[in-house]
């Protein structure tokens, strides 16, 4: 079946450390992935997302690449905050006669000043 | 632009009761979703509407789960009788278009349940 599994958390790190969170995906067809994020009492917000191989997804100072052949979209920033402390989603969409969305278990990042 | 809006914010509630819970999405979108997600877990979709039809409801447990968007705009979620493995955050979502890919989509801050 179609799934999405991240690495789990909590992640600490200090500020100004490099992070990644790993995301792979099983998907049947050519999904859209996707990393959205959410702050502490918020919704989920859209971060970045890729719609093809070979893509690479950024803001904020985050950047996910899409790669087919390891069926991977790991989420990395050169230097992070005390503000980027959240959690993560890593999600696919797949259009199967409709769009269907299946996130992961999220990844909660704490960063430390 | 206004976000979209769901109350409560936090219920509990014993098993076996019943429990309602509310949201209002961005105006203009025609597109509404409930979702579940229970602690260390992500969002599993419940329901999703198209104005006022129902879209997808595959994942919905139907014997005690049910919601309803009468008009179109605003929608309730409820669940009669509820049972302890329900307690999770209920967030909504909306989007303007149907086949919106996921970029689209505005959450709501989530309306917590705990049953006991």
């Amino acid at each position: 079946g179609n799934s999405v599994t991240q690495m789990e958390g909590p992640v600490t790190l200090s500020e100004e450390a490099f992070l990644t969170i790993n995301c792979t995906y099983t998907a049947t067809g050519y999904p859209s992935l996707f990393w959205y994020v959410q702050y502490p009492g918020e919704g989920l917000q859209l971060l970045l997302k890729a719609t093809k191989a070979d893509d690479k997804g950024s803001n904020k100072g985050f950047e996910a690449t899409y790669r087919k052949e390891t069926t991977s979209f790991h989420l990395e920033k050169g230097s992070v905050q005390v503000s980027d402390s959240a959690v993560y989603f890593c999600a696919l969409i797949l259009n199967t006669g409709g769009f269907k969305t299946i996130f992961g278990a999220g990844t909660r990042l704490f960063v430390k000043a | 632009e206004a976000g979209v809006a769901q109350s409560p914010r936090y219920k509990i509630i014993e098993k076996r009761q019943s429990v309602a819970f509310w949201c209002n999405p961005i105006s203009g979108h025609a597109t509404l979703y409930w979702y579940q997600q229970i602690l260390g877990q992500g969002p599993k979709l419940l329901i999703q509407f198209q104005n006022n039809g129902v879209v997808d409801d595959s994942q919905l447990p139907k014997d005690r789960f049910s919601a309803e968007r009468l008009k179109g705009v605003d929608s309730t979620l409820k669940i009669q009788p509820a049972k302890l493995e329900d307690s999770a955050v209920y967030l909504c979502a909306s989007s303007i278009f149907y086949r919106d890919r996921g970029d689209g989509y505005t959450f709501g801050s989530g309306t917590r349940l705990t049953v006991v």
